[in-house]
């Protein structure tokens, strides 16, 4: 089965730091990986996503970076503030190919 | 709130013993999906259901079965439980019906937390 390689596991950063989550897929006929955003005691939810079109999109304070190349693409949070404080999953998915999901990321963001 | 609801919120139950979570989708939401989450892992897809009909299968055990009802609910049979079927069990809905869901927004509803003793 497809993978979708996540890192790191776990992350602390300060207040006003970047935020920075990597994946990687294996499988070039991907061309849809969004972002979710999963707090805890709730379902993740969509936060960002990104085709393989463009190299960057940004929204607020959130910026997915993809190089197709490398078939690797990353979240970006810049100025993290506590309440982003979450678990991150990215995921990789094309037409007729489920989405493939990362195994998570869990920030934690120190005040 | 996604609008997504899941019912129950939990269940405790023994080994051996077969189950039923149940999930009503977005208005207007044609697909379901069922993911298991298990305790510091992420998301495995089990199975997605667009208008009725099974449109995508992950890696759902043949303990486990799902169906999608004419009012566009589904259920997902858990049977014969073991302690490591344990976990976080999401329901999430999206419009359309491409199989897994391809770019489409996927909104989850709050969880099915399953305890198998």
């Amino acid at each position: 089965q497809q993978q979708v390689k996540q890192s790191p596991q776990s992350l602390i950063v300060q207040k006003g730091g970047i935020s920075i989550i990597n994946c990687a897929y294996e499988n070039t006929a991907f061309d849809y990986f969004p972002w979710y955003q999963q707090f805890p005691g709730k379902g993740p939810a969509l936060l960002i996503a990104i085709r393989p079109d463009v190299s960057e999109k940004k929204e607020g304070r959130f910026t997915i970076s993809f190089n197709k190349s490398a078939k690797q693409f990353s979240l970006h949070i810049m100025d993290s503030q506590p309440g982003d404080s979450a678990t991150y999953f990215c995921a990789a998915g094309g037409s007729n190919y489920q989405l493939i999901w990362g195994a998570g990321t869990k920030l934690i963001i120190k005040p | 709130d996604s609008g997504v609801t899941q019912t129950p919120k939990h269940l405790i139950t023994a080994t051996g013993q077969r189950v039923t979570l149940r999930c009503s989708p977005r208005s207007g939401d044609l697909s379901v999906y069922w993911y298991q989450q298990s305790l510091d892992q992420g998301l495995q897809f089990l199975i997605q259901y667009y208008n009725g009909e099974e449109r995508a299968k992950g890696n759902i055990l043949e303990r486990f079965s799902a169906q999608q009802f004419p009012d566009l609910h589904s259920e997902l049979n858990l049977s014969s439980l073991e302690l490591g079927d344990s976990a976080l069990y999401f329901c999430a809905s999206s419009v359309g019906g491409l199989a897994g869901g391809h770019g489409e927004t996927q909104y989850f509803g709050p969880g099915t937390r399953l305890l198998v003793l």
